[in-house]
């Protein structure tokens, strides 16, 4: 299968700062990037779906000013969670778009704890 | 949008036995059907997937099959062994690709030794 890294793989912050965390394909182009959190023993959660070179369109519910999304290449997109809260403790996952085969893969995933 | 909804939450069975996860979907352009098996802490692994133009498939020990009128969809172990302990998560999407994966609320699959 296609390879995703993400880093970092787990984050602790301090309630009030932010936190970037970044994806990459790295043998395939994303033209599209899924952002997912899973808040433990819940089901994977879509966040925001970005298409390179543009606006990232975000789920109801997901702040789109708290979860910055960047998808500024076909091979990077980062997440940035800003002014954290203990509730914004999850894990992130990103899911990039392979446009040839239209197969959706996944990052190992991102453990955020804030305190 | 796309709901899915999966059942059991929670499936223990023998050793050796078989195991049957079952999901349904709402929405009738879906037409790609993956499942997943996560452990604790890694990314979910396609383990099978489907299209809406298949009824069924099958990899060995693990089989899918598809019903696209009752807009439902089921996974199947057989010979279950203790590695096969894990969560699974049956998806939707279109096959457009605009849409994202949209994911049931996974079955916690226990083998009992």
């Amino acid at each position: 299968g296609a390879v995703v890294s993400q880093h970092p793989s787990w984050v602790i912050c301090k309630s009030g700062t932010s936190v970037k965390i970044e994806c990459r394909s790295l043998d395939f182009q994303a033209t599209t990037m899924f952002w997912y959190r899973q808040f433990p023993k819940q089901s994977l959660m879509l966040m925001a779906t970005s298409n390179e070179g543009s606006k990232a369109t975000y789920e109801q519910g997901v702040e789109k000013d708290k979860f910055l999304i960047n998808h500024a290449s076909l091979t990077l997109s980062t997440l940035t969670v800003t002014s954290a809260h203990p509730e914004d403790s999850s894990f992130y996952i990103c899911s990039p778009r392979d446009p040839t085969s239209n197969e959706q893969y996944f990052g190992p995933g991102t453990r955020l704890t804030v305190t | 949008g796309e709901n899915v909804e999966q059942h059991p939450s929670t499936l223990s069975v023998q050793e050796g036995d078989s195991a049957v996860i079952k999901c349904t979907y709402s929405d009738s352009a879906s037409n790609y059907f993956p499942w997943y098996k996560q452990e604790l802490g890694k990314r979910p692994q396609l383990i099978i997937d489907i299209r809406s133009n298949v009824g069924e498939k099958k990899d060995q020990r693990i089989a899918v099959t598809l019903n696209k009128t009752a807009k439902h969809f089921s996974l199947h172990i057989t010979e279950t062994q203790p590695e096969d302990s894990a969560v699974y998560f049956c998806a939707a999407k279109t096959g457009g690709g605009a849409d994202g994966l949209t994911f049931g609320k996974g079955t916690h699959l226990i083998i009992q030794p």
